[in-house]
């Protein structure tokens, strides 16, 4: 059964950047059938995707965040991870990672579909 | 970007009660190629992560009661509960996957009356 592990520091600094890795088990990242994603959930609020990645590095993000991301994945660890850069109070969330199905290839380049399953979340605060 | 609005925000339902949540996307998310509706919905309960119920708008998750059922094409987009059970409190949400850009719905949020 696929597990999904987010780890990575609970508190933040403003400006500074936000690192966060998912470990993946029961599976292969390297898997051609998937994308690897990540989502977060602000407090009290709803979800907003991030972005993913595939595993041979085709890489889509958020317009609204995509200047501040990247997500890069590790192939010998079996892990993807995350940075955001100069974060503020706004990026203080719960976040998530999870594996993507895809929904088609058109030529070299297939698409993130749907999620399952996430993994359980790490809350993330920004604060001085 | 694909604005995902889902109603109402809010659901009070009797148990055994049929409740029913809407998803309306800003533009088609139907491949006239393939004939499928480009979206997916999530059950999220207290502290938890979200759980896949439905994609391709209306192909149940294996593992999903029956009585989850997702409906709709084109802009408009609906997840039935037939039966509410007290199991079933949570928050709902859509997702489109029309466009690698994904966006989810802001969420409606089901109890019990």
């Amino acid at each position: 059964q696929l597990q999904l592990e987010e780890s990575g520091p609970g508190l933040v600094k403003p400006s500074e950047t936000l690192s966060l890795t998912c470990t993946v088990s029961g599976g292969s990242i390297s898997s051609s059938n998937y994308y690897w994603g990540w989502i977060r959930q602000p407090p009290g609020k709803g979800l907003e995707w991030i972005g993913s990645i595939y595993y041979s590095g085709t890489t889509f993000y958020n317009p609204s965040l995509k200047s501040r991301v990247t997500i890069f994945v590790d192939t010998s660890k079996n892990q993807f991870s995350l940075n955001l850069s100069s974060v503020t109070a706004a990026d203080t969330a719960v976040y998530y990672c999870g594996r993507g199905y895809t929904r088609g290839c058109g030529g070299s380049t297939c698409y993130p579909a749907w999620f399952d399953p996430w993994g359980q979340g790490t809350l993330v605060t920004v604060s001085s | 970007d694909i604005v995902m609005t889902q109603s109402p925000d809010s659901l009070a339902v009797s148990l055994g009660e049929r409740a029913t949540i809407n998803c309306k996307s800003s533009q088609t998310v139907l491949y006239s190629a393939n004939n499928r509706n480009y979206v997916a919905w999530y059950q999220q309960k207290p502290g938890q992560p979200p759980k896949l119920l439905i994609y391709w708008a209306s192909t149940r998750e294996s593992g999903v009661p029956d009585r989850f059922s997702g409906s709709g094409s084109g802009t408009d987009f609906t997840l039935t509960i037939s039966s509410l059970q007290a199991e079933d409190v949570a928050v709902y949400y859509c997702q489109h996957y029309y466009t690698p850009s994904l966006t989810f719905g802001g969420g409606t949020k089901v109890e019990i009356k």
